[in-house]
């Protein structure tokens, strides 16, 4: 069955750099396109970022722009998130998800990143 | 960016209650509306699709429906399963964005 299991988040100061992970199972993966979302208590589920299935073309969302980057590794099945430059509003649990047409139907149980010092 | 209003926020509801969320968008999205149920602890899972169409093993007492700008998501009969928060989501146009959700509650 399908499976995203995501990993690296923790604890990191202002300003510090955080490499998330997604590893994916029991499909295809390189045929699909992929998501970070996060979400907080404060301000919901927020959209981050965006992955083609070729990872050629990638979108963000406006408060992460410049600071965030999405990649993949279809040999591995995986979907990575690297996070530089973090801010107190960047504390959140973290999922990736795949997209299919235009919803997202699988989701990964999440990983909790808090930027604190 | 394209905002997402949902009502009520939180809702009270009893086993076997009709429910009726709705969800708002600041502009017309075609059916470009997506629901999610999401239980504490747990990731969202898809429940609705363009507007109106129900996500493989979903019970078949929810129903989503709506066009351009409002939305509704209708559970039939409430079971104890269902208490949870929904979300709806637009995919019209990037940034993706999702309503504040409701929260439904036991009566």
């Amino acid at each position: 069955q399908v499976q995203l299991v995501e990993s690296g988040g923790g604890l990191v100061k202002p300003g510090g750099s955080l490499r998330l992970s997604c590893a994916a199972s029991g499909f295809t993966f390189s045929d699909y396109y992929m998501n970070w979302i996060r979400q907080t208590p404060g301000r919901g589920l927020e959209w981050v970022s965006y992955i083609g299935s070729s990872g050629t073309t990638m979108y963000y969302a406006d408060s992460v722009k410049g600071r965030f980057t999405i990649s993949r590794d279809n040999a591995k099945n995986s979907l990575f998130l690297q996070m530089n430059s973090l801010r107190a509003e960047d504390t959140a649990v973290y999922y990736c998800a795949r997209n299919i047409v235009d919803y997202f139907d699988y989701w990964g149980q999440g990983t909790l990143v808090t930027v604190s010092s | 960016d394209i905002q997402m209003t949902q009502s009520p926020s939180s809702l009270s509801a009893s086993v076997g209650d009709r429910v009726t969320i709705t969800c708002r968008a600041s502009q017309s999205i075609s059916s470009y509306l997506n629901w999610y149920q999401q239980k504490p602890g747990k990731a969202p899972k898809l429940l609705i699709y363009a507007a109106s169409s129900l996500q493989s093993g979903v019970p078949s007492r929810f129903s989503g429906s709506g066009s351009e700008t409002d939305f509704t998501l209708t559970i039939s009969s409430l079971q104890p399963e269902d208490f949870a928060t929904y979300y709806c989501q637009q995919s019209y146009s990037t940034p993706i964005t999702f309503g504040q959700g409701t929260r439904l509650e036991i009566k």
